[in-house]
């Protein structure tokens, strides 16, 4: 398996409050992402980084934001969170950006009250 | 853009009945992959396979088989002997090229099925 951790594993948290998420890769691999699970939706990108400090944005990263200051760690920050914001978020990690397939830890439950 | 459909929200079968979980995708790239991914009850993702666009064999994997087929765009999973082991959750993922930086390795996700196997 794949070292990849994500803490808290479970939080509660209430309106307005900014939660910062980790995420941390032993397998030293470059590309990192970081999805939220909503039930009818799959799994949607919020945010990637393809390298230290080089981040971007998928397609539902408004409320989130990311850094990476370290190729291990990859943290997702809630400015202010919102209700809508409930969801399981996961990290994946990839050793190439095109071939290889997405490893998943095993994600984080939020619950914005 | 890209997108992933899998018609079958829910399906239910008897333990030993073969099961085919279907998975259509829309791009207009030539290159991509193709990925399936399990999620048991317990929550984490296990990635099964990955397919890419040049490579249309059949693939199979113990009770695990993919039917990948260019003309329908379509990438199906079918289990044969289902068991009570395989009650998840199953995605299929699609994965496009670098596209002027802003979709490093994206996996659009189609939005799931759910699979049961009764005793």
């Amino acid at each position: 398996d794949a070292g990849i951790t994500q803490s808290p594993r479970h939080k509660v948290t209430e309106t307005g409050t900014p939660v910062t998420l980790r995420c941390h890769q032993t397998e030293n691999h470059r590309y990192m992402y970081w999805y939220r699970q909503d039930p009818g939706h799959g799994l949607r990108l919020i945010h990637y980084s393809y390298g230290v400090k080089d981040t971007d944005k998928g397609e539902v990263s408004d409320g989130y934001s990311v850094s990476r200051s370290k190729t291990e760690d990859f943290l997702l920050t809630l400015e202010s969170a919102t209700s809508s914001q409930t969801s399981v978020y996961f990290c994946a990690i990839s050793g190439r950006v095109f071939s290889y397939e997405q490893y998943f830890g095993p994600g984080t439950r939020l619950t914005v009250t | 853009a890209q997108k992933v459909t899998q018609a079958q929200t829910e399906i239910s079968v008897v333990e030993k009945e073969d099961v085919t979980l279907d998975c259509v995708y829309e791009t207009r790239d030539t290159t991509y992959y193709l990925f399936w991914y399990k999620q048991p009850p317990s929550g984490e993702l296990v990635f099964l396979i990955r397919r890419n666009s040049f490579d249309e064999q059949n693939e199979i994997s113990g009770r695990y088989s993919w039917n990948f087929q260019k003309s329908t765009s379509s990438f199906n999973f079918t289990i044969t002997a289902s068991q009570v082991v395989d009650s998840a959750v199953y995605f299929c993922a699609l994965r496009m090229p670098n596209a002027g930086g802003t979709s490093y390795g994206k996996l659009t996700f189609g939005q799931g099925t759910i699979l049961t196997v009764h005793p």
